[in-house]
């Protein structure tokens, strides 16, 4: 009974390639995130998705392009990666109050890509 | 804006010894403190949040931690740690009356428990 899921859970590919990863929520929440965590941890929020429109996108390179096709699912393609591309990313979810920022998130368990 | 500072980056503390991990923000209007917990290989999930009222927060597997306005701090401790509680530790704060999105990590405390 994952709340949270993404896939794949690791990804190794080379520089150039073009990838995605996907998440699902079945709480039923409304807003769904994009977190990148680099190696020394530092963890940065990339998209944010209210019922399937953007929100928040944190000056993210354009090679990123993220997409909801419903509120339960928000998927991650990145185009040409590069080197620096290389991290955790975590699919995350919260429910639909977006005025009211003591929301709790909760977390998928992560996809670590690593481009060689 | 806001930012959070988690002064240690790394706690090394032996099974069943006390233990306090350092959280302060900076924000020039009212917040809401959480923490966070990462378990090796695993995302991250909400060990306790400072939201209003009680200035110590009770949370999950024994944490608790207190919201101390005029130091900005949100320090978390818990009386006696486990070998299970090795992990990385999250602060994070969010602005009141701003979206959830708009929530701020910390770098991380990674707590390292020694038999």
């Amino acid at each position: 009974d994952t709340a949270v899921s993404q896939t794949p859970k690791y990804l190794v590919t080379q520089m150039g390639n073009d990838k995605s990863i996907k998440c699902e929520q079945n709480l039923g929440h409304d807003t769904m995130y994009w977190y990148k965590q680099d190696s020394k941890k530092f963890l940065k929020i990339m998209f944010s998705y209210n019922n399937k429109e953007l929100i928040i996108n944190e000056t993210v390179p354009n090679r990123f392009s993220p997409k909801s096709p419903d509120k339960a699912h928000l998927n991650l393609h990145i185009n040409s990666l590069e080197l620096g591309d290389s991290a955790v990313y975590f699919c995350a979810s919260s429910p639909d109050r977006r005025s009211w920022s003591g929301e709790t998130q909760y977390f998928g368990p992560g996809t670590r890509l690593l481009v060689l | 804006a806001q930012s959070v500072t988690q002064l240690d980056s790394q706690v090394p503390v032996f099974e069943e010894a006390p233990v306090e991990l350092r959280c302060n923000y900076s924000s020039s209007v009212s917040v809401y403190l959480f923490w966070y917990v990462q378990y090796p290989n695993q995302g991250l999930q909400l060990l306790l949040k400072y939201l209003s009222g009680s200035t110590l927060v009770k949370g999950i597997n024994g944490f608790e931690a207190e919201f101390n306005k005029s130091q900005t701090s949100f320090h978390l401790r818990k009386p006696s740690v486990h070998i299970s509680d090795t992990a990385e530790y999250f602060c994070a704060v969010t602005l009141r009356g701003s979206s959830a999105s708009k929530i701020i990590f910390g770098s991380g405390t990674r707590l390292s428990i020694r038999p």
